[in-house]
């Protein structure tokens, strides 16, 4: 149990699909990530949220919209993605954004 | 931008073997990060060092700033140590107050019994 828990595990969804990715950490922590791993690649910041602003934002293409409503709770909504967008999508929180990270199970995500 | 390698990519291990993995990185860092990252994509973060050694069990990292190089040794290997094993850094050139990690593409270990 890492403190960081990510719903759904798995998803499946259509191009013209609408989706939310949840997030929520019980760590007390201010500062939370989304992060993209593709097959082969190296993990991507995507998003970071410090006391709930958004602080980082990696030129992520528009269809991926975040938000943060509270310092537990970090959404990822997805809408008209491409199949290219297929890959693990990892939350990720800290104490501070500069601090150790501790990191979810993942959302593994698949575009048909 | 940091440039970000490990070596070697894949490695495959007996059990009780000591093992070495290497991370090196092209620009100066203000802190570097060992992760492990099990089947099925969970990550657990492993150290966070801006200097020296730490240790961990059977885990020792190290990091040499004038090298920009940095080894995760896992002393008497375990088959439960099969894993990819990424490396993180921060570089103060992305900005006071960046948060942006760059990663390598991991390593991946597997100890055989």
């Amino acid at each position: 149990e890492t403190g960081v828990t990510q719903t759904p595990r798995h998803l499946v969804m259509g191009m013209t699909n609408k989706k939310s990715l949840k997030c929520e950490q019980h760590l007390g922590h201010n500062a939370m990530y989304w992060y993209k791993q593709s097959a082969k690649k190296p993990l991507e910041l995507m998003f970071v949220y410090s006391l709930e602003e958004r602080v980082e934002n990696n030129s992520v293409p528009s269809r991926f919209s975040p938000e943060c409503p509270n310092s537990s709770h970090l959404f990822l909504h997805l809408h008209t993605l491409q199949p290219e967008d297929s890959a693990l999508y990892l939350c990720a929180s800290s104490s501070s954004p500069l601090n150790e990270q501790f990191f979810g199970p993942g959302t593994r995500l698949t575009v048909l | 931008k940091n440039e970000v390698e490990q070596s070697p990519q894949n490695l495959t291990a007996q059990e009780g073997e000591f093992i070495t993995i290497n991370c090196s990185y092209s620009v100066g860092i203000s802190a570097l990060h060992w992760l492990q990252q099990h089947p099925g994509g969970g990550i657990v973060s492993l150290f966070m060092l801006s200097s020296g050694k730490k240790k961990h069990g059977r885990l020792i990292a190290t990091i040499n700033i004038q090298e920009k190089h940095s080894s995760l040794h896992i002393t008497a290997s375990h088959p439960r140590d099969s894993a990819v094993y990424i490396c993180a850094v921060r570089s103060p050139l992305f900005g006071a107050g960046s948060y942006q990690l760059t990663f390598g593409k991991g390593t991946k270990l597997s100890v055989i019994p």
